[in-house]
């Protein structure tokens, strides 16, 4: 049972670089989330997803897209990395009824140089 | 909106003694709240939620938690802490209207030493 799979795990771009984080879950759930995880700063959000087609912005977009390509797939894009923008990624997802059991991939670790 | 207040970034603590990790959330209506446990170079993994009814509630790994209306308080609480239980420790909230966007603290780092 894989969960929620995020790819890739490590990535070092330099400043202006584009790039995209890839989360799948198999769980057929509804809602995802794309977090970003910074040093004294807990997790904020970026992006979720409540359901397929739909998307909306969290605590901090700016700098970022998403796409919710299927039920599944919930992608991140970075058009223009920036130093700000290193941080460890995370996704997530969620049941309709799992009120507050957010599931989470493993972490993508991103270094903007 | 909603925050969350975790003040202790850092807890030491002796293998088998108690432990506390303090919460405090704001928020101008009714809330569900979360614990959530990060293992090193892991996801997080709720160990338990309150959203009504009792306001003591037990999750997973013998950790309990505590719904204190009036002082907007959830601390997380262990009688007999193990070293399996060094973690980073989020707490995290969401208003019943819209339970499935949470806030999470700043996160409080458990080390358990011999």
């Amino acid at each position: 049972n894989a969960g929620v799979t995020q790819t890739p795990k490590f990535q070092v771009l330099k400043t202006g670089q584009s790039m995209t984080l890839q989360c799948a879950q198999d769980m057929n759930h509804n809602s995802m989330y794309w977090y970003r995880q910074d040093p004294g700063m807990g997790l904020r959000l970026i992006y979720y997803s409540a359901s397929e087609g739909t998307t909306d912005k969290g605590e901090v977009p700016n700098g970022y897209n998403v796409s919710r390509l299927n039920k599944r797939e919930f992608s991140l894009r970075l058009e223009s990395a920036a130093p700000s923008q290193t941080s460890v990624y995370f996704c997530a997802s969620m049941l309709d009824r799992g009120i507050g059991e957010l599931f989470f991939g493993e972490g993508s670790r991103l270094t903007v140089l | 909106a909603q925050s969350v207040t975790q003040l202790d970034s850092q807890v030491p603590v002796f293998e088998e003694a108690p432990v506390e990790l303090r919460c405090n959330y704001s928020s101008s209506v009714s809330v569900y709240l979360f614990w959530y446990v990060q293992y090193p170079n892991q996801g997080l993994q709720l160990l338990l939620k309150y959203l009504s009814g009792s306001t003591l509630v037990k999750g997973i790994n013998g950790f309990e938690a505590e719904f204190n209306k009036s002082q907007t308080s959830f601390h997380l609480r262990k009688p007999s802490v193990h070293i399996s239980d060094t973690a980073e420790y989020f707490c995290a909230v969401s208003n019943t209207g819209g339970g499935n966007k949470l806030t999470f603290g700043t996160g409080t780092q458990l080390k358990v030493e011999l």
